[in-house]
């Protein structure tokens, strides 16, 4: 059974930063892509990052270029998603996702029940 | 970037009723490289279609995805109560984009 269990998140301050974490488990890791999808309170879903099996590609919404880093380890079966310059537009429940598809074009098959992060003074 | 309108924002309708959602891209979308999603409140999103039209893995046939270019449909035929929720599409032929929504909500 694929399962993906997203942890890391809480509350940080303005300008702080922060890394989420996904375990996965049921399918083979390093064969798939994997993604970070939020949701704002109250909000739609915005696509913020991917990354292929193998870790030497990466994409990222315009939104978080340059701010947030993805990378995978596949000793752990375990996605990360590293956060700075955090402000209060980035609070949202972030969702991990396996994905299906190839060279950037993903969809999401498996999901998370997401971690919610809330940035805040 | 492709951005995608869905409408209408809210569907009102009765269990037993058949629900039809579009979802409308500002350019058309590679390969009808589109999938529509189901999420229920405090759950996470979950994959109905993909490539427009093929059901994902345990989905019922009651739900059915048509369309091309700009202009796709999800097909919700004869709603269960376990339908109502809120429904996403997702472009992946150009980056990767959501649409706003559509609730379907008990009449």
């Amino acid at each position: 059974e694929v399962q993906v269990l997203e942890s890391g998140g809480g509350l940080v301050q303005p300008g702080g930063s922060l890394r989420l974490s996904c375990a996965a488990s049921g399918f083979p890791f390093s064969s798939y892509a994997m993604g970070w999808v939020r949701q704002a309170p109250g909000k739609g879903l915005e696509w913020v990052s991917s990354i292929s099996g193998s870790g030497g590609s990466t994409y990222y919404a315009d939104s978080v270029k340059g701010r947030f880093t993805i990378s995978r380890d596949s000793s752990k079966n375990t996605l990360y998603l590293q956060m700075s310059s955090l402000g209060a537009e980035d609070t949202a429940v972030y969702y991990c996702a396996k994905s299906e598809g190839h060279k950037s074009r993903y969809y999401f098959d498996y999901w998370g029940q997401g971690t919610l992060v809330t940035v805040s003074s | 970037e492709i951005v995608l309108t869905q409408s209408p924002g809210t569907l009102s309708l009765s269990p037993g009723e058949r629900a039809t959602l579009s979802c409308r891209a500002s350019q058309s979308v590679s390969s009808n490289y589109l999938a529509w999603y189901q999420q229920k409140p405090g759950q996470a999103p979950r994959l109905l279609i993909y490539g427009a039209s093929s059901r994902a893995t345990g989905i019922p046939d009651r739900f059915s995805g048509s369309g091309s270019g700009t202009d796709f449909t999800l097909t919700i035929n004869r709603l269960e109560p376990e339908d109502f929720a809120v429904y996403y599409c997702q472009q992946y032929g150009s980056s990767l984009t959501f649409g706003g929504g559509t609730k379907v909500e008990i009449k």
